[in-house]
């Protein structure tokens, strides 16, 4: 089957970083997708990797291993409006969109 | 910038009814997702689009139904209503299945089931 794995919950504090972790099993990989998701709001694009490295872009950065099945999001200088939950996605053989539960993701001032 | 649109942003119905949620896509964007997200889940994929025939079919139950138009927005038709229908429904859209499909999603649908 497939399966996308990243923590229920995290906590940080404003101003540190903070590394969101997801694993995938997929039939296929077309791509890897971070979303951002306030509560009863719609998701948002963060970033999408399809090859091996990190994407920075501004305070977040993505990583990407394929042959470990395995991303994850880093988000510097923490603010309190990132507190939101954050979906890793895999795009599969057929691209379609995998999602997992997400992590939802407390800032403390 | 043109974001997808979603109408009803709220609808209230009883049990048993049915409903129509309808979705405009962004201008030039050729395919179009239906999502249900309950509280505190992630969005389960129902079913796709792409210029204009059923591209893909995920969870979606046999009591919806969904088609896209010629102007490419998509209606999700839903009947006999249960009390498990309440969430929120997402409709997102993208220019084709290609390797870099980014989805933009619309506001959603919160639909209540009473």
């Amino acid at each position: 089957g497939q399966n996308i794995d990243q923590p229920t919950e995290m906590t940080a504090t404003e101003g540190a970083i903070v590394q969101i972790n997801c694993t995938y099993q997929t039939s296929g990989f077309n791509g890897l997708f971070w979303y951002q998701q306030h509560a009863g709001e719609a998701p948002t694009f963060l970033s999408y990797n399809v090859l091996d490295g990190l994407e920075e872009k501004g305070r977040f950065s993505s990583f990407l291993s394929r042959s470990k099945g395995y991303s994850y999001l880093l988000l510097k200088e923490l603010q309190m409006k990132d507190s939101a939950s954050y979906l890793c996605a895999v795009s599969d053989s057929n691209y379609q969109l995998i999602w997992g539960a997400g992590t939802k993701l407390i800032i403390k001032p | 910038a043109a974001g997808v649109i979603q109408s009803p942003r709220h609808l209230i119905k009883e049990k048993r009814e049915t409903a129509t949620l309808k979705c405009y896509p962004i201008p030039r964007h050729d395919t179009v997702y239906w999502y249900q997200q309950g509280p505190g889940q992630d969005p389960q994929f129902l079913i796709s689009f792409y210029e204009k025939m059923q591209s893909d079919k995920g969870s979606i139950p046999d009591r919806f139904s969904a088609q896209q138009f010629s102007d490419y927005h998509s209606e999700l038709n839903m009947s006999s209503l249960e009390l498990g229908d309440s969430a929120l429904y997402f409709c997102a859209s993208s220019t084709g299945t290609g390797v870099y499909n980014e989805q933009f999603f619309g506001p959603g649908t919160r639909l209540t089931v009473l």
